[in-house]
């Protein structure tokens, strides 16, 4: 199947930095990219939708200046954590179709943040 | 916002035995996912299921779907301890999926 990677898998900050997690398509393109954010033991909510060279489309309660995200190309999608909070801390998870709407949702490992 | 409710939360068996976990969901839509996920993994797709099918298999998996009443169940046959993960499905509306809180399950030798 396809492959996305998602990188960094893990990485530790202070309060008050910026963390960018980048999500990548390896053998196909990616029109649109989904991000998600898993709590311990929880399932996995949906932050925002990332478009290829448009604006993410967030959901109901995501703050879009905190968890901005940017798609410039087809095979990579970033989202940047600002001015991270220990609230923030959490697993991190991108996907991307390698077809139509209704195809299969491929999904990174993950990127486990922990803000110090 | 979530949109499948799961139960069981948490399933324990024996090896061998079969393990069921089941899946509603509130809204329309256009498939119905199964996804597995190992601890601090990330997520492995194991069946989808459009809304105009009932039933689905894959190896010792078999997935059903009830449309009339937004439920889907996901059934392991003769489960192995390699079986031991957290399984979630996920609802496909119009390109956006929502999982469910998923069911923990845990299979011993």
């Amino acid at each position: 199947g396809a492959v996305v990677s998602q990188h960094p898998s893990r990485v530790i900050c202070k309060s008050g930095t910026s963390v960018k997690i980048e999500c990548r398509s390896l053998d196909f393109q990616a029109t649109t990219m989904f991000w998600y954010r898993q709590f311990p033991k929880k399932s996995l909510m949906l932050m925002a939708t990332s478009n290829e060279g448009s604006k993410a489309t967030y959901e109901q309660g995501v703050e879009k200046d905190k968890f901005l995200i940017n798609h410039a190309s087809l095979t990579l999608s970033t989202l940047t954590v600002t001015s991270a909070h220990p609230e923030d801390s959490s697993f991190y998870i991108c996907s991307a179709r390698d077809g139509p709407n209704t195809g299969e949702l491929f999904f990174g490992e993950g990127s486990r943040l922990t803000v110090l | 916002s979530q949109q499948g409710e799961e139960d069981p939360q948490a399933l324990s068996i024996q090896e061998g035995e079969n393990a069921t976990m089941n899946c509603s969901y509130k809204t329309s839509i256009n498939n119905l996912q199964w996804y597995r996920q190992n601890s601090g993994r990330g997520l492995v797709h194991l069946i989808l299921i459009r809304s105009n099918e009932r039933e689905k298999h894959s190896g010792r998996l078999r997935v059903t779907l009830d449309t009339s009443k937004k439920s889907s169940s996901l059934l392991i046959t003769a489960s192995r301890a390699a079986d031991t993960a957290s399984y979630f499905c996920a609802t496909d509306s119009w390109g956006k999926l929502q999982f469910g809180a998923g069911t923990q399950v845990v299979v011993t030798p």
